[in-house]
């Protein structure tokens, strides 16, 4: 089992809906996450942090925890074609940083 | 991002040849990280270090070696580069003091490597 397992897509929706992107991880004492996009040929950005149960909105992004069952989602509202990236998910446990592969979004006009 | 710069951005070599990459931080952070990226396997951590003295195994460290030469200065140094070294190469920051541990981490452009 992988540390962290996000679903490797590609997903797909089309602009202006929810994109739902999921990440478990196995660690059960992991105390941080965070949610990056990488665009293809850039570097990874970091675009929401999340260390304590529950939803964590920063514009149209809502990043949800739920340690009880090792998972954290992102949520994208009102998608647009500019998000169509890579997202990663990390998971953090005293300083060591652990990544998934990333889940592929596509948003189509 | 601009206030992490590395150094070569592609590199091409040979099986057996020493190489070093650079990365240079003017984001007045603390902590800096190296980290590798392979298709399907996203990123892994080399090596890390919190402050000049201190240097950090990863995930991954066999192979690789690096150096904190100063607070904005952290190389990484492959003695004898194999094929399987192959990769996409990150460098990242992080602020401890203002984070106050919260490590949120700042990523530089990366050097694509290949070994030949």
């Amino acid at each position: 089992q992988k540390e962290v397992e996000q679903n490797s897509g590609p997903l797909s929706v089309p602009e202006g809906a929810i994109a739902s992107l999921n990440c478990t991880y196995s660690d059960r004492v992991s105390q941080s996450f965070f949610w990056y996009r990488q665009y293809s040929g850039k570097s990874p950005e970091l675009i929401m942090s999340i260390y304590s149960n529950g939803d964590k909105e920063d514009g149209r992004f809502t990043a949800q925890l739920n340690k009880a069952s090792q998972y954290v989602s992102l949520l994208i509202r009102d998608s647009q074609p500019s998000d169509s990236a890579t997202y990663l998910c990390a998971v953090e446990r005293d300083n060591d940083m652990r990544f998934g592969a990333g889940t592929r979004l596509t948003v189509k006009p | 991002d601009a206030d992490v710069t590395q150094t070569p951005r592609n590199r091409i070599t040979k099986t057996g040849k020493r190489i070093m990459l650079e990365c240079s931080q003017t984001k007045g952070h603390d902590r800096m990280y190296w980290y590798r990226q392979d298709p399907g396997l996203g990123l892994r951590l080399i090596y890390y270090s919190f402050d000049v003295k201190d240097i950090n195994k990863g995930e991954i460290s066999d192979g690789y070696s690096v150096s904190r030469q100063a607070q904005a200065k952290f190389s990484l140094s492959l003695e004898s580069a194999i094929p399987n070294q192959t990769a996409l190469y990150f460098c990242a920051t992080s602020d401890s003091w203002t984070s106050r541990g919260r490590n949120e981490q700042f990523f530089g452009p990366g050097t694509r490597l290949t070994v030949l």
